[in-house]
């Protein structure tokens, strides 16, 4: 049981270009999340999915696009990525109508240059 | 807005000195809290959650945690903290089980031996 896995851990792109950071769960959780880390700011919401084909928008989502076509897979898409994306991101999943926790990817860091 | 607030941004402690870390959030329905626990260069660890019954919880690592409805509180304590609890803490609440949780900013715990 692998849990939720994070692709790539780390990351360097030039500003303007585009990347797909990906998540995969194994859980059969219908929540997932992306969440952005940076210093002092704790961890900000971008984009949530309830379920396969549904989607919306967190706390910042700008600059960023998600889709879930099945139950397993959560990518975030930088259209274009600029300076002020350089952040640590993780994935999170967990069960819908059921009180348990949210469990975590290991991360990427992307850094924008 | 739903918020959580973290009072402390950086705790300096001795070993086997004893932990307190404040939590509040700022919604008074229903809640479900969570502490996670992230060691450098690693992803989020739950600590402790709590999501009914008795205040007073215990989470993994002589960790515990108690909730007063009243205060809109849920702070973080341990008796006496080793070298190995050096690590970012953070504190969430979800106000809808199974949908995003709200961070808060962090505390970083720096433990000297």
């Amino acid at each position: 049981n692998a849990g939720v896995t994070q692709t790539p851990k780390f990351q360097v792109l030039k500003t303007g270009q585009s990347m797909t950071l990906q998540c995969a769960q194994d859980m059969n959780h219908e929540y997932m999340s992306w969440y952005r880390q940076d210093p002092g700011m704790g961890l900000r919401l971008i984009h949530y999915s309830v379920g396969a084909g549904i989607t919306d928008q967190g706390e910042v989502p700008n600059g960023y696009n998600v889709s879930r076509s099945t139950t397993e897979d959560f990518p975030l898409r930088l259209l274009s990525a600029a300076p002020s994306q350089t952040s640590v991101y993780f994935c999170a999943s967990r069960l819908i109508d059921s009180n348990t926790e949210a469990f975590f990817g290991q991360g990427t860091r992307l850094t924008v240059v | 807005a739903q918020s959580v607030s973290q009072h402390n941004h950086h705790v300096i402690l001795s070993e086997a000195a004893s932990l307190e870390l404040g939590c509040n959030y700022s919604y008074g329905g229903t809640v479900n809290l969570f502490w996670y626990v992230q060691y450098p260069g690693q992803h989020l660890q739950l600590l402790l959650k709590y999501f009914s019954g008795d205040p007073l919880v215990k989470g993994i690592k002589g960790f515990e945690a108690e909730f007063i409805k009243s205060k809109f509180s849920f702070n973080l304590r341990k008796p006496s903290v080793q070298w190995s609890d050096t690590a970012e803490y953070f504190c969430a609440v979800s106000y809808q089980a199974g949908t995003a949780l709200i961070f808060g900013k962090g505390t970083t715990l720096s433990v000297s031996s």
